[in-house]
């Protein structure tokens, strides 16, 4: 069955410390996204690409960073410099269709 | 620019009818509706493009006014199941390629 996965479902992080979190698709989709929900809220972009090896900034990009090497893989990496990191995060892709969601990753600041 | 959705909040019983509303302050190209169940990712339930109006399957459709750059989704007979969030996401028409703005969401609840 084509999807989304991203790893780890739960991830804890030290302050200081940068955690990169894993999206994977086998819907052959060019679009990818990255997307931040915090409680009670809608979803705001962080980063997205439309090809391999190019990515743009959404709208919260500070203190993410992402790479684009591969057509399958969009990992983001939340680094120490974003204060507030503890969040719900979705990776999307888009097909021409309306987007495909991951199941989330709930990052928890410990 | 953000899409803003009304109500924020809704409560019905099983069986009544609910409409949400989708608003832009720019011209719309696209509006694709979710639903969110809590804690999980959302689900795409339907995509509206410039030029079309109305868009629906089973007792759940919506429509898209380009006049009024709004879109509604109507739940018809609401079962139990339909609970959860609504999202809608724009793209305008003059947005980056491929990038869409998401409102609050609506909180949906049906109860028995």
């Amino acid at each position: 069955d084509g999807g989304i996965t991203q790893s780890p479902k739960y991830l804890f992080r030290k302050e200081g410390q940068n955690v990169t979190l894993s999206c994977e698709q086998n819907l052959n989709h060019d679009a990818m996204y990255w997307y931040r929900q915090d409680p009670g809220q809608g979803l705001r972009l962080i980063y997205y690409s439309q090809i391999v090896n190019d990515f743009q900034k959404g709208d919260i990009a500070e203190g993410y960073s992402v790479s684009r090497e591969k057509k399958e893989s969009f990992p983001l990496t939340v680094t120490s410099a974003q204060k507030n990191p503890t969040a719900f995060y979705l990776c999307a892709t888009e097909g021409g269709y309306g987007y495909t969601f991951g199941s989330g990753t709930r990052l928890t600041v410990v | 620019q953000q899409p803003v959705q009304s109500p924020q909040a809704v409560i019905l019983r099983e069986g009544e009818d609910a409409v949400i509303n989708c608003s832009s302050s720019k011209a719309l190209y696209s509006v694709h509706w979710y639903r969110q169940k809590h804690g999980e990712a959302p689900v795409f339930l339907m995509i509206l493009l410039k030029g079309g109006e109305q868009k629906g399957h089973d007792k759940i459709s919506a429509s898209f006014n380009e006049k009024k750059q709004q879109s509604s989704l109507y739940l018809t007979a609401s079962q139990l199941s339909y609970s959860g969030t609504y999202f809608c996401g724009t793209e305008n028409d003059d947005t980056n390629a491929g990038k869409s703005t998401f409102g609050d969401g609506t909180t949906l609840t049906v109860k028995p």
